[in-house]
């Protein structure tokens, strides 16, 4: 089945500069690629996803960019802030047979971004 | 608009005891997941639901029962507690599993076995 590797699991970064985090995936047949936002004692919540017809999208202070040939896509977030501390999570969905929740989505490990004032 | 809700948010156990988590969904979805979080562990998929009447086994299904009568609904329940399954649990459902369908969390359920 699909499997999905995340890095860093722990990233920390000054208040006002860039935080990258790289996500890489097994199955060349996945094609809908989320990242959620975890903070402290909530729930994930989607914050940007990319189709694997797209290698580039954007919304305000984050990107994400996908590369299928080398299987693998990175979250970019520009100007951090304190409100961008939480965990992260990379999900890649494939196709029936690569496992996954009922929506074919398998997660990442997580990384906890800390935002240092 | 509720979307998915989850009860109890905290619960304590003592080993050996039983108890059900419930989720619930009001947005008509046909796909339901439950993970478990633990720390450095991410999300590990527990059972998943296609739709009513269909339930399939994740990554760390033991100890741990589904049943999808409805469509809304999708308990889990812990057969007799055990330490190994403090954690927090999360519900999440979806549409399809189609390109571009986001999977909709619960807020978590944080159960501690004692």
């Amino acid at each position: 089945g699909e499997n999905v590797e995340q890095h860093p699991s722990t990233l920390s970064v000054q208040e006002g500069d860039s935080a990258v985090i790289k996500c890489t995936y097994s199955d060349s047949a996945s094609n809908y690629f989320p990242w959620y936002k975890q903070e402290l004692g909530k729930r994930p919540q989607l914050i940007i996803d990319i189709r694997s017809n797209v290698g580039e999208k954007k919304d305000q202070r984050i990107a994400v960019t996908l590369n299928k040939t080398a299987k693998h896509f990175s979250l970019h977030i520009t100007e951090t802030q304190p409100e961008d501390s939480a965990v992260y999570f990379c999900a890649a969905r494939g196709p029936m047979y690569s496992g996954g929740g009922a929506d074919g989505l398998t997660f990442g490990k997580g990384t906890h971004l800390i935002i240092q004032p | 608009n509720a979307g998915v809700t989850q009860t109890p948010k905290f619960q304590v156990l003592k080993t050996g005891q039983s108890m059900t988590l419930q989720c619930a969904q009001d947005m008509n979805h046909e796909y339901m997941s439950w993970y478990r979080q633990d720390p450095g562990m991410g999300l590990r998929l527990i059972h998943y639901s296609v739709g009513a009447g269909i339930t399939d086994q994740g990554e760390v299904p033991n100890g741990y029962n589904v049943s999808r009568s409805t469509t809304e609904d999708f308990p889990l329940r812990l057969l007799s507690a055990a330490p190994s399954q403090t954690s927090v649990y999360f519900c999440a459902s979806s549409y399809s599993r189609t390109a571009n369908t986001e999977a909709f969390f619960g807020q978590g359920t944080r159960l501690t076995v004692v």
